[in-house]
Order: structure tokens, then C-alpha cells, then sequence
């Protein structure tokens, strides 16, 4: 079973720039999360999905952090523009559903911001 | 709001010796809680999870975690370390009500000396 894909695996861009990450769950899976993994902290959910519904985005940046998941499969995270402050790993993670299922995540988008 | 608390940033121990990850919790009613691992530049990989049932659960690679209604803990517990045991550690917890969001800890390393 292929795993959560994300790419790029990398970026650097500089502040004011926009930058997109994209995320391809697991086949099946309704749940989609996006974290945001700041150096020495633990992952901080930004918005998550139930098929193509946002479930909960109440710690997204809305002025500048924007998230789609088009037909219900495949996902992308935008940042418009990019501050200093988001510099860090993006998790793209998936489920089979809510509740007491394990999320599955992948190797993570790692963005800097100079 | 449910929080997580791994008051330990890092743990040693020998390989051979038993090794505990201490995690404490707060959540409204009965929690869902998790342990996952990450090694160097690679998402989050799910080890175990207590939704009902045996406080006792056992996951992956050898590893435990016991819940403890009473104390709100959910130690991670392993007999025999192994140094390919060395990574960071994050236990998670999430509220069976409400948009059930899965809340992280800060993390704790563990340093598995050969």
C-alpha cells in the first residue's frame, strides 16, 4: 500500500513570497490533515478535511494560509504572502475516518524563509 | 481544550535496559491517545493507541503504553531498549466530542546508548 506522498520535499523562498505544498493521502482514506512542525515543538494541526469538507481550521492563518481539496482525494496548502514565522515542516497526514483512527502521515514539505 | 504534557525533553538509557516515555493528558471525558515516533527528516510513524477496552496496549517494535484513567497518564514502555530505538517520541491525544482534533506534546528524545 503506497504511503501519504507530499511534495516538494524542500523549498526556500524569500518573506512576501508565495509557495504551495501538495499531498496525495492514502487510496480511500476520507480524512485529510495538514500540520505545521516548528522546530523543537510537536505537530500543530492547521486544517482538516472529511472528504472534501473542511472539518476544522480554527488554527489557520486565514489572512494568509489558504487549503483545498478538490473531488475528495488530493490536497494543497498555500501560504500568500510568506512570513519568516513559517518557517518549518508541513505534514500532509490521512485516516479512514475521525474518531480513533491513527493518522498516517508523509515525509513532510521542510519550507525556510529567508 | 485537551493538552498533552511529556515533561521530559530527553531520555537515556542503556540498550538492554527497560526505557518509560512519561505523558500526562487533559481532555473533556474519555480520551483517544496515541504514540508515534519520527526519525530524522521522515514524517510521523504511528507505534500504538488506547481507545477502549485493556489498559494495557501493545504496538509496534516491542513498545506498551498503560493507561491510567486515574493519574491521566499514558506512559510509553518498552522491556529491552535497542539503539535503533533513538528518535524523538510524541504522544497525542484526542477528545471523542467536538471536531476531535488530535493534539500533540512537545516531544521527548530518546537516547538508546550502545
Amino acid at each position: 500500500e503506497a504511503g501519504v506522498a507530499q511534495s516538494p520535499r524542500y523549498k526556500i523562498i524569500e518573506k512576501r513570497q508565495s509557495v504551495a505544498f501538495w499531498c496525495n493521502p492514502i487510496s480511500g482514506h476520507a480524512t485529510l490533515y495538514w500540520y505545521q512542525q516548528i522546530l523543537g515543538q510537536g505537530p500543530k494541526l492547521l486544517i482538516q478535511f472529511q472528504n472534501n469538507g473542511v472539518v476544522d481550521d480554527s488554527q489557520l492563518p486565514k489572512d494568509r494560509f489558504s487549503a483545498e481539496r478538490l473531488k475528495g482525494v488530493d490536497s494543497t496548502l498555500k501560504i500568500q504572502p510568506a512570513k519568516l514565522e513559517d518557517s518549518a515542516v508541513y505534514l500532509c497526514a490521512s485516516s479512514p475516518g475521525l474518531a480513533g483512527y491513527e493518522q498516517y502521515f508523509g515525509p513532510g514539505t521542510r519550507l525556510t524563509v529567508t | 481544550a485537551q493538552s498533552v504534557a511529556q515533561p521530559e525533553d530527553q531520555v537515556n538509557v542503556a540498550e538492554g535496559n527497560p526505557l518509560t516515555v512519561k505523558c500526562t493528558y487533559s481532555v473533556s471525558g474519555n480520551p483517544y491517545l496515541f504514540w508515534y515516533v519520527q526519525y530524522p527528516n521522515r514524517g510521523l510513524q504511528f507505534l500504538l493507541k488506547y481507545i477502549t477496552g485493556d489498559n494495557l496496549v501493545k504496538g509496534s517494535y516491542g513498545f506498551e503504553a498503560e493507561f491510567n484513567k486515574s493519574q491521566t497518564s499514558f506512559h510509553l514502555k518498552k522491556p529491552s531498549a535497542l539503539v535503533s530505538d533513538s528518535a524523538l517520541y510524541f504522544c497525542a491525544v484526542r477528545s471523542r466530542t467536538g471536531f476531535q482534533k488530535l493534539v500533540f506534546g512537545t516531544g521527548t528524545r530518546l537516547l538508546v546508548s550502545p
